[in-house]
């Protein structure tokens, strides 16, 4: 049973367009999101998150929105650079005794110069 | 430079034979984790630490032990019941996660490979 879901496997965008990258979860027990950027033969590398009281949270070129009702977020990246090209994971938290970070598959996103 | 440093970069695996993946961490975190991630899939739970001398499994545990001495290092053994050990593993790290929202930081990684 997938908790974190990223539908779209791939993504290519123009450079200076914006990207947008969706995260649908099923756990209703979340209450903090993070976004993951991820190189190849690389780590992945804290983003962004968002806690479930906010519906925005915006640093720099990365803006990642909420919706609860929808069990949905998203990342966008404005403007979106060349170095943006990754793999971005979005996961989910809950808040009880130990707070599993649950990951999504990941979104490969490509902006073509 | 404070990090998480995992070694090797790449390992290979005999048929029966036990290997033992290293991460190290100097950002003084208390707790600690493994994942593995294959192709298509996101990170997927082995085990994590949130103490010394504590660990609890994960999500996919099996064919998998670690251990947790020191605050510093959380290596992991990939035994011989693990059937299909290639993989891309990833240790991370993050301050106590019970009651505060702290993102985990992230080793470059060990790839897996068998013989």
């Amino acid at each position: 049973d997938q908790q974190v879901k990223q539908n779209s496997p791939s993504l290519s965008v123009q450079e200076g367009r914006i990207s947008i990258l969706n995260c649908d979860y099923t756990n209703s027990m979340f209450d903090y999101f993070l976004w993951y950027k991820k190189y190849p033969a690389e780590g992945p590398t804290f983003l962004i998150s968002i806690s479930s009281i906010k519906d925005k949270n915006e640093d720099g070129r990365f803006t990642v929105f909420l919706n609860k009702s929808a069990k949905h977020l998203s990342l966008h990246i404005v403007p979106s650079q060349p170095g943006d090209s990754a793999v971005y994971f979005c996961a989910g938290k809950g808040k009880t005794s130990y707070d599993k970070v649950i990951f999504g598959p990941g979104t490969s996103l490509s902006v073509i110069p | 430079d404070g990090g998480i440093t995992q070694s090797p970069k790449y390992l290979f695996r005999k048929e029966g034979q036990n290997v033992t993946l290293s991460c190290e961490q100097n950002l003084n975190h208390d707790a600690m984790y493994w994942y593995r991630q294959d192709p298509g899939q996101g990170l997927r739970l082995i085990y994590y630490s949130q103490i010394v001398n504590d660990f609890q499994k994960g999500d996919i545990a099996e064919g998998y032990s670690v251990s947790r001495e020191k605050k510093e290092s959380f290596p992991l053994t990939v035994t011989s019941a693990q059937k299909n050990p290639t993989a891309f593993y990833l240790c991370a790290s993050s301050i106590k996660t019970k009651g505060s929202n702290q993102p985990q930081h992230f080793g470059d990684g060990t790839r897996l490979s068998i013989l």
